[in-house]
């Protein structure tokens, strides 16, 4: 039992560059959840699936995409990668809201050039 | 919208110590409340829960009381270690809605305990 994992663990990129962030769950949770997290600032929701086949916008969605591909993988796409974009991004799986537990993946730690 | 409010960091202390962590809050319903621990090079784990006011959140020596009338959640413990040299989150998530479980985060405390 494997929790949530994340793939790749660093990648850097260049300005303009366009890459996926992937996340998978092993525990049948329903929600899904990407957050990022900069110095000072704890972390924010960017994109979010409260089940299989829907996804919505969090806090700071702007330069991002997203895929729930099935219930277990949740994606997470850059498609022009900013500096601003260079953070740690965290996946995170919940049974449903009454569990209210988030669980977490151990993070990718991206850099934009 | 929803808000967490941490004290400031870092914080620095000698092993034994007492810790506080204050974390205040801004919600419009009743939220569930949290405290995460993030360990160096780690992803988060969840610390202490509390899910409605009075209630007291426990786990490995370390406390937290949902506090509605002064809307707050502070970590304590009284006596700190080495290893519980890490870094803090405040959470809260609102119940029921379309809430879906999403946590707002405070900014984070970093703890060093020194020998």
């Amino acid at each position: 039992n494997a929790g949530v994992t994340q793939t790749p663990k660093f990648q850097v990129l260049k300005t303009g560059q366009s890459m996926t962030l992937q996340c998978a769950q092993d525990m049948n949770h329903n929600s899904m959840y990407w957050y990022r997290q900069d110095p000072g600032m704890g972390l924010r929701l960017i994109y979010y699936s409260a089940s299989e086949g829907t996804t919505d916008k969090g806090e700071v969605p702007n330069g991002y995409n997203v895929s729930r591909l099935n219930k277990r993988e949740f994606s997470l796409r850059l498609e022009s990668a900013a500096p601003s974009q260079t953070s740690v991004y965290f996946c995170a799986s919940l049974l449903d809201r009454g569990t209210d537990t988030q669980y977490f993946g151990p993070g990718t730690r991206l850099t934009v050039l | 919208g929803d808000s967490v409010t941490q004290m400031e960091g870092p914080v620095t202390l000698s092993e034994e110590a007492f810790l506080t962590i204050n974390c205040t809050y801004t919600a419009t319903g009743y939220p569930s409340l949290f405290w995460y621990v993030q360990y160096p090079g780690e992803g988060l784990q969840l610390l202490l829960k509390a899910t409605k006011a009075d209630d007291k959140g426990s786990n490995k020596g370390f406390e937290a009381t949902y506090r509605k009338e002064t809307t707050s959640f502070h970590l304590e413990k009284g006596s700190v270690q080495v290893s519980d040299s890490a870094v803090y989150f405040c959470a809260l998530s609102e119940s029921g809605g379309t809430s879906y479980g999403k946590l707002t985060f405070g900014q984070g405390t970093i703890l060093t305990v020194h020998p």
